[in-house]
C-alpha cells in the first residue's frame, strides 16, 4: 500500500533563511511525488513534481525539492524564506507500478516564516 | 480558463438528508477526482473519472455516497443519508490524462456541516 508521511505538523523560520517541509513516501513500485500549498480561503495550488530523471526539481515561486529514493524522501526547500510562504503545504504520492491513478496526500505541513 | 469550480461553497445539512455537490472541471482535462478533506488532515482520495467513466473508488467510501460525471464534463457527488461524520470540506480536482502523470487544479471545496 502506498502511504506518505509529513513528520512535522508546524515549522517556523525566519524570513530571508533557508527552510525544509519533510516528505518521506512509502510504495511497492516507483513514485511520482508532488507539492501542493494551501493558502487559506483558496485552493490547494500546485507546486512541483518529480516524475523521472534529475533527483533536483524546481517550481514555483522559488521552490525545489529534491528526490532521494534511499531515503524514500521528497522534502521541500527554499533557499530564502519570504513572510507571503506561509501557508499548509501537502506531499502527494502516487505507486507508478500499481496501475491506479490514485494519490495519497500527508497530513500537511503548517509554515510560518517570521518577519 | 476560469478553473476548476464548485457549488455550492456551503451547505448545512440536517442528518439524515440528502445533498448534492457539483464541481465544473477546467474544460479540457479529462480526468476528475474528488477528495475528502477534514481538520488537520490531507485530503482524502473518494473517486476519479476518467472522461465519463468512474475507475476507482475508495474502499472506505460507503454505499451512502455516489458520483457520476455525464458526458465527461461537470461531475455531482452525492451523498445519501447524511450523518454528522460526513462533516468535512469536498474537494473537486481535475487534470489532463494521456501522457503525464499531471498535476492536479483543485477547487475551492464545498464545506458540509451535518447538524
Amino acid at each position: 500500500a502506498q502511504s506518505v508521511a509529513q513528520p512535522e505538523d508546524q515549522v517556523n523560520v525566519a524570513e530571508g533563511n533557508p527552510l525544509t517541509v519533510k516528505c518521506t513516501y512509502s510504495v511497492s513500485g516507483n513514485p511520482y511525488l508532488f507539492w501542493y500549498v494551501q493558502y487559506p480561503n483558496r485552493g490547494l495550488q500546485f507546486l512541483l513534481k518529480y516524475i523521472t530523471g534529475d533527483n533536483l526539481v524546481k517550481g514555483s515561486y522559488g521552490f525545489e525539492a529534491e528526490f532521494n529514493k534511499s531515503q524514500t524522501s521528497f522534502h521541500l526547500k527554499k533557499p530564502s524564506a519570504l513572510v507571503s510562504d506561509s501557508a499548509l503545504y501537502f506531499c502527494a504520492v502516487r505507486d507508478r507500478a500499481s496501475g491506479t491513478y490514485k494519490y495519497i496526500f500527508g497530513t500537511g505541513t503548517r509554515l510560518k516564516v517570521l518577519a | 480558463d476560469t478553473g476548476v469550480s464548485q457549488d455550492p461553497r456551503h451547505k448545512i445539512t440536517k442528518r439524515g438528508q440528502n445533498v448534492t455537490f457539483r464541481c465544473d472541471p477546467i474544460s479540457e482535462h479529462n480526468r476528475l477526482y474528488w477528495y475528502r478533506q477534514t481538520l488537520g488532515q490531507g485530503p482524502e482520495f473518494l473517486t476519479y473519472f476518467q472522461n465519463e467513466a468512474q475507475l476507482e473508488k475508495s474502499r472506505l467510501l460507503s454505499d451512502r455516497f455516489s458520483a457520476e460525471r455525464p458526458k465527461g464534463s461537470f461531475s455531482t457527488l452525492e451523498i445519501q443519508r447524511t450523518e454528522q461524520g460526513d462533516s468535512a470540506m469536498y474537494l473537486c480536482a481535475s487534470s489532463l490524462a494521456s501522457g503525464g502523470p499531471y498535476e492536479q487544479y483543485f477547487g475551492p471545496g464545498t464545506r458540509l456541516t451535518v447538524t
